[in-house]
């Protein structure tokens, strides 16, 4: 069964600064990675969609990266805001999706 | 951990019928249910978030006509596509917050309904 890990589960930094949130899964054999972003009370905003034949996306400050031979996907945010304050979850697509445990984003002004 | 089924996982219809997909929160009580969707290739979308004897809220270009979307109790939502077209194939996927002991805004996730229409 595939199983999804983020980490680390929180972080909190300052505003300014590059930060990089870690997505690993166990079976590589996916269709696809998303990284979405939920706020309180919220349903869940796609970020960045990375087919298994690519190797990363970029949307603005927003970058993901996916090694699908290692089960590992890195979501690189630059200058962060406060505004980016959110709980950041990846899910793979198999034979259904599989979420991850989630990071919780604190940008302190 | 807690559990949400959908039913059914797979369903075939043809043009014009109307196709009723149900969302169950197991062992939880869900005071939110989101119903989402996916097309080939395409990141999952919110399309509507329904709340426990409520109408449900819908996301901007979601026909709430022809998704309509009951939420009549606190572990069943359903999702029904009326007048079922091609374009409508896609993957359906709910997910359920609430319930005593969960993370606030910790959100459970169906394994999700793919739908064809031919």
């Amino acid at each position: 069964k595939q199983e999804v890990t983020q980490i680390p589960a929180a972080l909190s930094v300052p505003e300014g600064e590059n930060l990089v949130l870690n997505c690993s899964f166990t079976d590589s054999a996916i269709y696809n990675l998303q990284w979405f972003r939920q706020d309180p009370g919220k349903g869940l905003t796609s970020l960045l969609l990375i087919q298994s034949s690519q190797r990363e996306q970029t949307s603005g400050r927003l970058n993901a990266s996916l090694d699908k031979s290692s089960g590992r996907s890195t979501l690189y945010i630059a200058a962060s805001q406060p505004g980016d304050s959110a709980t950041y979850l990846c899910a793979v697509l198999g034979n259904q999706f599989y979420f991850g445990t989630g990071t919780s984003l604190t940008v302190i002004p | 951990g807690a559990v949400v089924s959908q039913h059914p996982s797979w369903v075939i219809c043809k043009s014009g019928t109307s196709v009723k997909i149900e969302c169950r929160s197991l062992d939880f009580q869900a005071t939110t249910m989101f119903w989402y969707r996916q097309f080939p290739k395409q990141s999952l979308m919110l399309m509507a978030t329904s709340n426990e004897g409520s109408k449900a809220t819908y996301e901007q270009g979601v026909e709430k006509d022809k998704f309509l979307i009951n939420h009549a109790s606190l572990t069943l939502s359903t999702l029904t596509v009326t007048s079922a077209h091609p374009e409508d194939s896609s993957f359906y996927i709910c997910s359920a917050s609430g319930g005593a002991g969960a993370t606030y805004n910790e959100q459970f996730f169906g394994p999700g309904t793919r739908l064809t229409v031919l």
